[in-house]
């Protein structure tokens, strides 16, 4: 079944502890993107990558790091997690590279980061 | 630059009536369009598109939209509502500016009673 996957569902920490939330898609997408929802903002995007060893920074990226050393990979990483960053994070994909443009968005179900 | 209003944070419906969502943008260049549909504890998934073909855009459980070049608007109908309908629908915006973004509305979430 074609789809993006991310774990963990569900991700309670603390402030301050380094933690990974991965995302993997079978699609073999060029685009991939990570997005926070928050109550009353919509979904803003952190970073995207178009290919493989190519990332950008989107509208929110303070505090967030991503790589993109594979096509179907592309984890999303928190190096010092702050309250702030507590959400409902969202991977998706798409098969242009160029993006959403002509293309739809795939999403995964989506993480719920707590951070305390 | 590219932004997006979705006019009503809800919007309730009783079942079998219709269903208006409004959405206005605002862009530089030429825009694709979007709206999207999210469950509870789901991610979003593509109700319809409108990238420079047709005005009017028909989606999947019936729902369609038709972007106005002149208005600025891409609003979201239904002929008739049904429980199911029930979700937080997005309205998306991209250009081909060169960047691969998306700019999301704030949501409208939709109501169904009985």
């Amino acid at each position: 079944e074609a789809q993006v996957t991310q774990n963990p569902r569900y991700l309670i920490t603390v402030t301050g502890k380094k933690l990974t939330v991965t995302c993997s898609q079978n699609m073999n997408h060029e685009y991939m993107s990570w997005y926070r929802q928050d109550p009353g903002l919509g979904l803003r995007q952190i970073y995207y990558s178009m290919n493989v060893e190519v990332t950008d920074k989107g509208d929110v990226p303070e505090g967030y790091k991503v790589s993109r050393k594979e096509k179907r990979n592309f984890p999303l990483i928190l190096e010092s997690p702050s309250p702030n960053q507590t959400s409902l994070y969202f991977c998706a994909s798409s098969p242009d590279s160029l993006g959403p443009y002509n293309s739809p968005l795939h999403f995964g179900n989506g993480t719920r980061l707590t951070v305390t | 630059a590219q932004s997006v209003t979705q006019l009503d944070s809800h919007v309730s419906v009783s079942e079998g009536t219709p269903v208006l969502l409004r959405c206005n943008y605002s862009s530089s260049y030429s825009p694709s369009l979007f709206w999207y549909v999210q469950h509870p504890n789901k991610g979003l998934q593509l109700l319809l598109k409108y990238t420079s073909a047709a005005t009017l855009v028909k989606g999947i459980n019936g729902f369609e939209a038709e972007f106005k070049k002149s208005e600025t608007s891409f609003h979201l109908t239904k002929p008739s509502a049904h429980m199911s309908d029930a979700a937080e629908y997005f309205c998306v915006v991209t250009s081909n500016s060169g960047y691969s973004t998306l700019t999301f509305g704030k949501g409208t979430m939709l109501l169904v009673s009985p």
